[in-house]
């Protein structure tokens, strides 16, 4: 059975600082997706990484990838108040979609 | 170009009583999902349609059925709603190639008194 773990669950952060959240997942994929969800919204899609080693970058977010170890990390680069969100990981098996918990990010001027 | 469409956007019901959850897609998606949302839990898949014509459990399905009426419309329905399915509810739609993400609905927030 597919599960999807994220930590941490909940950060709270400086601007300007860095820092990384990190997604395992229990079965072999080699697809998974990033989103963003503002309070009260719906979710919007960040990233798709689709193979071992995939990295993406937008801005001063950068998601990876790595089937191996069945970890994806998204890194948040110098943190500005506007990132503050809750951010999903999405494992992909055969058309199944599991998330993980989210994390919130709370980023602090 | 609406996307994903979700009706009700709110909706109060008394336990026991019924609802159909309505989800229609205008992006020629074949997949289609419902999840729930809940504080502290993340979005858990009730049920899924990779296809017009297929539905499969996720990992939430008790007390809910699915209905893929045709290729852009997806509808969760609760037979005899509980207090435990107070929750918000989104439906998505994604493309059938490898690798496309979800198109997410508004949601629909339920509550069951």
């Amino acid at each position: 059975e597919l599960k999807v773990e994220q930590n941490p669950l909940f950060l709270s952060m400086q601007e300007g600082k860095n820092y990384t959240i990190y997604c395992n997942y229990s079965t072999t994929s080699d697809r998974l997706y990033w989103y963003r969800q503002d309070p009260g919204k719906s979710l919007e899609s960040l990233f798709v990484l689709l193979s071992n080693g995939a990295v993406k970058q937008e801005g001063r977010l950068m998601a990876s990838l790595d089937t191996k170890a069945r970890l994806s990390t998204l890194h948040i680069t110098a943190a500005v108040h506007d990132l503050s969100a809750t951010y999903f990981c999405a494992v992909d098996r055969d058309d199944k979609i599991i998330f993980g918990k989210g994390t919130r990010l709370h980023i602090l001027p | 170009n609406a996307g994903v469409t979700q009706t009700p956007k709110f909706q109060v019901l008394k336990t026991g009583q019924s609802m159909t959850l309505q989800c229609a897609q205008d992006m020629n998606h074949n997949s289609m999902y419902w999840y729930r949302q809940d504080p502290g839990m993340g979005l858990r898949l009730i049920y899924y349609s990779a296809s017009e014509g297929t539905t499969d459990k996720g990992e939430v399905p008790n007390g809910y059925n699915v209905s893929r009426l045709n290729k852009r419309e997806f509808s969760l329905r609760l037979e005899s709603a509980a207090p435990s399915q107070t929750s918000v509810y989104f439906c998505a739609s994604r493309r059938a190639s490898r690798g496309q993400p979800q198109h997410f609905g508004d949601g629909t927030r339920l509550s069951i008194l």
